[in-house]
């Protein structure tokens, strides 16, 4: 069965370094979404790509954040500087045209900031 | 105040028991309602979504909405130790758009 792939599994960094995670999500899917999740609630999302374009970045801290698609496939989202607040589970979900309601999540990327 | 509210558990049953969720929500505007299960470590996994009111049944689990009331309901039946998880409530305005999560409900199904 087909999967969203996401690197690294777990991420550990001090504040103020630099941060990246990776998403590859099922081949065919054209939307693709970024979602954070803290410990004890729900993922809430920051950022939203329709293939290779932003839909939604509304809640993105872009002073620190930032996040590319740049062939409408797969998508990294970068954290410069990290801070101790970022430490959080970072899910990417990804869903097709056709079946918009059904999303599909990768097991994330626990980040802990120190 | 939260979009959604959903009481966090956890909620411990027995084997065979039936389990009860529900969320509340205060935006009228959403149409989509779904409920994820997440295990630990893990992401969400779909389990099932209604479009608008009614009710909506696959295998042990039944989903009901009441959009007069903002208020939606996941019963899982006869539950299992497996079914021992976090259970996420969503919505969203429409296919495609963002989803706005409840907090999670934690279930324990005890042997």
């Amino acid at each position: 069965e087909a999967e969203v792939a996401q690197s690294p599994r777990y991420k550990i960094t001090e504040k103020s370094q630099a941060v990246a995670f990776w998403c590859d999500p099922i081949s065919g899917h054209a939307t693709l979404y970024w979602y954070r999740q803290i410990l004890g609630q729900g993922p809430e999302l920051l950022v939203q790509f329709q293939d290779e374009s932003v839909v939604d970045d509304s809640q993105l801290p872009k002073d620190r954040f930032s996040a590319e698609r740049l062939k409408g496939v797969d998508s990294t989202l970068k954290i410069q500087p990290a801070e101790l607040g970022d430490s959080a589970m970072y899910l990417c979900a990804s869903s097709d045209r056709d079946r918009a309601v059904k999303l599909f999540f990768g097991s994330g990327t626990q980040l802990s900031v120190l | 105040q939260k979009e959604v509210e959903q009481d966090p558990g956890p909620l411990s049953v027995p084997e065979g028991a039936i389990v009860s969720l529900n969320c509340t929500y205060s935006n009228s505007a959403f149409q989509y309602f779904m409920w994820y299960r997440q295990y630990s470590r893990k992401g969400p996994e779909l389990l099932m979504y209604t479009y608008s009111s009614g009710n909506k049944e696959d295998g042990r689990f039944t989903a009901q909405v009441d959009k007069s009331s903002k208020y939606i309901s996941l019963f899982i039946r006869d539950s299992q130790p497996s079914d021992s998880a976090t259970y996420l409530c969503a919505m969203s305005q429409a296919a495609g758009n963002k989803l706005t999560f409840g907090g999670g409900t934690r279930v324990l199904v005890k042997p």
